[in-house]
C-alpha cells in the first residue's frame, strides 16, 4: 500500500515560534488532509488539500503533489496548538480509505 | 455547519462482552467509514459502508465486527465479543463521494475493554 512518513516526530517550540511539518508520500493522491489531534483525542480536521496551497488564520498548508510531499505551516505558535498532527492521503488504486502516518508530536511552551 | 456525531464518548466494557458504536453521519453524505486508532499508535481503517453494504475492509475487520445502517440516519459498528485489544479510539467518518472528496470526522468514542 501506500506509505506515508511525517516528520519531525516530536517537536518542541517555545510560544510565539513558527515551525513547518512535512508529509510525504509514495505514490500519487486524490486526497489529503491534515488533523489535529486535541488532548481529548478528538481528530480536528485542519486541511482538505490534495494540491495547491490553503491558509487558515496562522495556520497554512501547501502540497506538491508531483513532488509528493506536503507542508503544514503553523506560524506565532500557542500553547492550545499542543498535540499530534496527522497527515492522511487517499490513493487511487488503493481503496477509498485514508492512510495516515504516524504522526508529529508539537509542545508548545509558554 | 453539519458535523459528524457518535454516541457513547466513552464505553467500558467487560471482556467477551458484545458493544455497539453509534455514529450519525452528515445527513447527504453517501459513503461511511469506520478507523481506529490503539493508544499511542497511528489511525487505521476498519471498513468502508456504501449502498447499504460494505464496500472495503481491512485485516482488521475479522468476523467479530459487523456494521449496519439500520434506518436513515444512524451508522453503528458491532463488536461481537470484545477482547483486550479492542480497546481503542473508534473514529466514525462520512463523506459525499467514493473517491478524492474530503472525508468528515466525528469526535470518536473511546472503548475501553477490561
Amino acid at each position: 500500500g501506500i506509505q506515508v512518513e511525517q516528520s519531525p516526530p516530536d517537536l518542541i517550540l517555545q510560544e510565539g515560534a513558527n515551525s513547518t511539518l512535512r508529509c510525504n508520500f509514495s505514490d500519487s493522491v486524490n486526497n489529503l488532509q491534515w488533523f489535529h489531534q486535541n488532548p481529548w483525542g478528538q481528530l480536528i480536521n485542519l486541511f482538505y488539500i490534495p494540491s495547491g496551497t490553503k491558509q487558515n488564520g496562522r495556520l497554512s498548508a501547501t502540497t506538491v503533489a508531483t513532488e509528493r510531499y506536503s507542508l503544514l505551516y503553523i506560524s506565532s505558535s500557542q500553547t492550545t496548538d499542543s498535540g499530534v498532527y496527522f497527515c492522511a492521503v487517499e490513493s487511487p488504486g488503493y481503496g477509498n480509505k485514508l492512510v495516515f502516518g504516524a504522526g508529529t508530536i508539537l509542545r508548545v511552551k509558554s | 455547519e453539519p458535523e459528524v456525531t457518535q454516541t457513547p464518548s466513552h464505553q467500558v466494557t467487560q471482556m467477551g462482552q458484545e458493544v455497539i458504536l453509534r455514529c450519525v453521519p452528515i445527513s447527504n453524505h453517501l459513503y461511511f467509514y469506520w478507523y481506529r486508532q490503539i493508544l499511542g499508535q497511528k489511525v487505521e481503517f476498519l471498513v468502508s459502508f456504501y449502498n447499504n453494504e460494505i464496500s472495503e475492509k481491512s485485516e482488521i475487520f475479522d468476523d467479530q465486527f459487523s456494521v449496519e445502517r439500520p434506518d436513515g440516519s444512524n451508522f453503528t459498528l458491532k463488536i461481537r465479543s470484545t477482547k483486550l485489544e479492542d480497546s481503542a479510539m473508534y473514529f466514525c467518518a462520512s463523506s459525499e463521494s467514493k473517491t478524492g472528496l474530503e472525508q468528515y470526522f466525528g469526535p470518536g468514542t473511546r472503548l475501553t475493554v477490561t
